[in-house]
């Protein structure tokens, strides 16, 4: 089953408002999470990497202030598009790693389908 | 991390062995390769990753050279639901270790 769960699996937005994404582990706890976002017929890109109880590291190109990053706790870490455009209607994508049974692959939620009108 | 290239396409019948390539020739002694796909509008799926000695699970077998620069994802009974896009990608131990996707090598099931 899912060890990864994102809310919501897609959303609707108007331009100019802030939508917030959450990424949960379910079974474990995730020392580390990723964020990707993927635009169609395109790879996943990564935008972030964030440990819990500490700021998030971007890649080159990711606007921090726009794209604000809070892993909380070890289950739990949320992904906010502020004002957001239709250039910003993508695939987003969270993934956690951990100490899964030992294992430490990162595992990947289902995605959320952020649209933009 | 090393970089991986794979071919864009390949396609295979229902029941039989898929085999998938991915060249790795700029691996490091500890990066390890991972398996990963991705079917249409989801989140990707972890399938295998190994060292240097071969892997098998329930899901597939990963084949490493003993050079380790290539390596090779097998589906013993491709289904059609395993069309999907798989991504063959080195990345190093560690928590924060980044797994960085490629285009990856579009797998199609025929009946």
């Amino acid at each position: 089953g899912a060890v990864v769960s994102q809310h919501p699996s897609w959303v609707i937005c108007k331009s100019g408002t802030s939508v917030k994404i959450e990424c949960r582990s379910l079974d474990f706890q995730a020392t580390t999470m990723f964020w990707y976002r993927q635009f169609p017929k395109q790879s996943l890109m990564l935008m972030a990497t964030s440990n819990e109880g500490s700021k998030a590291t971007y890649e080159q190109g990711v606007e921090k202030d726009k794209f604000l990053i809070n892993h909380a706790s070890l289950t739990l870490s949320t992904l906010t598009v502020t004002s957001a455009h239709p250039e910003d209607s993508s695939f987003y994508i969270c993934s956690a790693r951990g100490d899964r049974e030992g294992r430490t692959e990162a595992f990947f939620g289902q995605g959320t389908r952020l649209t933009v009108v | 991390d090393a970089k991986t290239t794979q071919p864009p396409s390949m396609d295979c019948a229902e029941g039989r062995a898929a085999n998938l390539p991915c060249n790795h020739s700029t691996i490091s002694g500890n990066e390890y390769v991972y398996w990963y796909r991705q079917i249409h509008s989801q989140g990707p799926q972890y399938i295998i990753h190994g060292l240097k000695n071969n892997e098998t699970n329930e899901m597939a077998s990963l084949i490493i050279t003993e050079d380790r620069k290539s390596s090779t994802l097998i589906l013993p009974h491709a289904t059609l639901r395993d069309t999907a896009v798989y991504y063959c990608i080195v990345r190093y131990p560690g928590a924060n270790s980044k797994l960085t996707f490629g285009k990856g090598i579009t797998l199609s099931v025929r009946p």
